[in-house]
């Protein structure tokens, strides 16, 4: 592994379904960041995590959750996924001392 | 207002020519500016950074600050048909915390044609 992956590449989602979007890092970054991005709105921030145990709300959170059990995991949780949650997931990450956010290559999500 | 506003194209140049990239923002805190690059199906990658007012040249791509006019712009000389993409910028007010975390454009389509 080398940087961010992300898990699945795109999936297709029946309304009301439980869903994660899985993302790992192997630079050991303190930060992680999930974002979603849309035609017309661009790159907005659902989640962040400044370090393993603790998470924090961004622009979008609602209908999302995400964990933070350790410093390289940061996986997305829609609940009960609704078709306005259709969008490109990004996920991101920080070193500590760095304004520099490194972005994983996406999830493509439809919501039927 | 939003706080940052991008022209989202697109925007069409033939090969070779120089390219204007533009930002505009409200938050007179910001002082981080960067410039991420987007190609198509793929996640942003930085581009260029810089640090309140002034200019900063990486090759052929020149990233400029002008905080008095709340104003940055990426410029890219010689353009060539890699350099098609979405281009992002992005500021933050305070570095190294996720609490005042980036905040993006929503990018600009450039297509360098050959």
């Amino acid at each position: 592994i080398a940087g961010i992956t992300q898990a699945p590449t795109s999936q297709i989602l029946a309304a009301g379904r439980r869903m994660t979007l899985r993302c790992t890092q192997d630079m050991r970054h303190n930060a992680m960041y999930w974002y979603r991005q849309d035609l017309g709105l661009g790159l907005r921030l659902i989640h962040y995590s400044n370090t393993a145990g603790t998470t924090g709300k961004g622009e979008v959170p609602d209908g999302y959750s995400v964990s933070r059990a350790n410093t390289d995991d940061f996986p997305l949780t829609l609940a009960s996924a609704v078709p306005s949650q259709t969008s490109v997931y990004f996920c991101a990450s920080r070193a500590t001392g760095t304004d520099t956010q490194y972005f994983g290559p996406g999830t493509r999500l439809t919501v039927l | 207002q939003k706080e940052v506003e991008q022209d989202p194209g697109p925007l069409s140049v033939p090969e070779g020519a120089i390219v204007s990239l533009n930002c505009t923002y409200s938050n007179s805190a910001f002082q981080y500016f960067m410039w991420y690059r987007q190609y198509s199906r793929k996640g942003p990658e930085l581009l260029m950074y810089t640090y309140s007012s002034g200019n900063k040249e990486d090759g052929r791509f020149t990233a400029q600050v002008d905080k008095s006019s709340k104003y940055i712009s990426l410029f890219i000389r010689d353009s060539q048909p890699s350099d098609s993409a979405t281009y992002l910028c992005a500021m933050s007010a305070n570095s190294y915390s996720g609490n005042t975390p980036l905040v993006f454009g929503k990018g600009t389509r450039l297509s360098v044609i050959a």
